[in-house]
């Protein structure tokens, strides 16, 4: 069965850079059906799309973030990363990886999320 | 932007009752249309994909339908297990989700 585990700092600086990793396990990365997204979700608030990555390292991301979001993938590891740069207090939150079906771009995956908390 | 705009933002319900939760999407997305369903400290999960296929695994009480603008989830007979948020997400323009719809006992 397919796991998907966040990984990564609990806490960041304002203005420095928020890092995260998912581990995928339990199946392949390396499927031209599906796509690994990330999404976030502040406290107390709704879903935001940050952006997802092919196993061939294509890219899609929210314009919402202002280019401040970078996705890579290794797939020897079966991991794909997240960054996102200059952070500030509006950047807390629960962030979510998930598998994205590459038809109909829906996630049937998710992890179980990682708390990020922007505080200097 | 596509912007997706739930109503209503909360509902109050009784187990056995009939639920519809409405969606519009600000511009047509024909059935690009997902639901998902959170409960508190747990990640969403994915009901209805395509507007109207479910999820397997997902109980038959639920049901979407709609294409275009409009679309509509609905719980046929609410189980005491159904009380969640619930959010709806197009991807026929990248992706977004709409704000959400909070499902309480009454």
């Amino acid at each position: 069965q397919l796991q998907l585990q966040e990984s990564g700092p609990g806490q960041v600086k304002p203005s420095e850079t928020l890092s995260l990793t998912c581990t995928v396990s339990g199946g392949s990365i390396s499927s031209s059906s599906y796509y690994w997204g990330w999404i976030r979700q502040p406290p107390g608030k709704g879903l935001e799309w940050i952006g997802s990555i092919s196993y061939r390292g294509g890219t899609f991301y929210n314009p919402s973030l202002k280019s401040r979001a970078t996705i890579s993938v290794d797939t020897s590891k079966k991991q794909f990363s997240l960054k996102v740069s200059s952070v500030t207090a509006a950047d807390t939150a629960l962030y979510y990886c998930a598998r994205e079906a590459s038809e109909g771009n829906f996630f049937d995956q998710w992890g179980q999320g990682t708390l990020v908390t922007v505080s200097s | 932007d596509i912007q997706m705009t739930q109503s209503p933002s909360s509902v109050s319900a009784s187990v056995g009752d009939r639920v519809t939760i409405s969606c519009r999407a600000s511009q047509g997305i024909s059935t690009w249309l997902a639901w998902y369903q959170q409960k508190p400290g747990k990640a969403p999960k994915l009901l209805i994909y395509a507007a109207s296929s479910l999820q397997s695994g997902v109980p038959a009480r639920f049901s979407g339908s709609g294409s275009g603008t409009d679309f509509t989830l609905t719980i046929s007979s609410l189980q005491p297990e159904d009380f969640a948020t619930y959010y709806c997400q197009q991807t026929n323009s990248l992706i977004t989700f709409g704000q959400g719809t909070r499902l309480e006992i009454k």
